[in-house]
């Protein structure tokens, strides 16, 4: 079956930590989003990927960093410059990167830093 | 900037209608719309194109202003599985940029 996949589902971290987030599709998708939720907020975007060894700042970029060394995996680094990392994080891909195209989205991972 | 969402909360009654605003303060190229149950994934529900163009399940309905750049999303007869938090998300060329989210709540 494809998919997105997102490990772990839950995970606890002390602050002052880094913490990397992982996310691998088998859709063959060109696209890759990172997105975090809070309580009764939206989804912001942190990072995006339209093809690999490329990446773009979304709206919320200071304290993490992504990598996107192959099509399948977009890794999401939260570092301890992040001033809040406690949160929902949702992957997404998409097949072109277009906004003509649905979203994808993968299970979630919530972090909580302690 | 982030597309607001109308209203933010809605309560209905198993068969009642409800209709959910998305409104932007940017030119769309597209109006996605999602739905999210606590702690799972958003799940596809329509895409709604420049043009007129529409995308999803049969089952729903929504309709896309691109001149006032709003879209609503139309859930007729609602059902108790309606209930969750709805998001739209608007689109730029390479990107979506999600609202804040209505919750539905659907009681028998």
């Amino acid at each position: 079956d494809g998919g997105i996949t997102q490990s772990p589902k839950y995970l606890f971290r002390k602050e002052g930590q880094n913490v990397t987030l992982s996310c691998e599709q088998n859709l063959n998708h060109d696209a890759m989003y990172w997105y975090r939720q809070d309580p009764g907020q939206g989804l912001r975007l942190i990072y995006y990927s339209q093809i690999v060894n490329d990446f773009q700042k979304g709206d919320i970029a200071e304290g993490y960093s992504v990598s996107r060394e192959k099509k399948e995996s977009f890794p999401l680094t939260v570092t301890s410059a992040q001033k809040n990392p406690t949160a929902f994080y949702l992957c997404a891909s998409n097949p072109a990167g277009s906004s003509y195209n649905e979203q994808f989205f993968g299970p979630g991972t919530r972090l909580t830093v302690l | 900037q982030q597309p607001v969402q109308s209203p933010q909360a809605v309560i209905l009654r198993e068969g009642e209608d409800a209709v959910i605003n998305c409104s932007s303060s940017k030119a769309l190229y597209s109006v996605h719309w999602y739905r999210q149950k606590h702690g799972e994934a958003p799940v596809f529900l329509m895409i709604l194109l420049k043009g007129g163009e529409q995308k999803g399940h049969d089952k729903i309905s929504a309709s896309f202003n691109e001149k006032k750049q709003q879209s609503s999303l139309y859930l007729t007869a609602s059902q108790l599985s309606y209930s969750g938090t709805y998001f739209c998300g608007t689109g730029g060329p390479d990107k979506l940029i999600f609202g804040t989210g209505t919750r539905l709540q659907v009681f028998p």
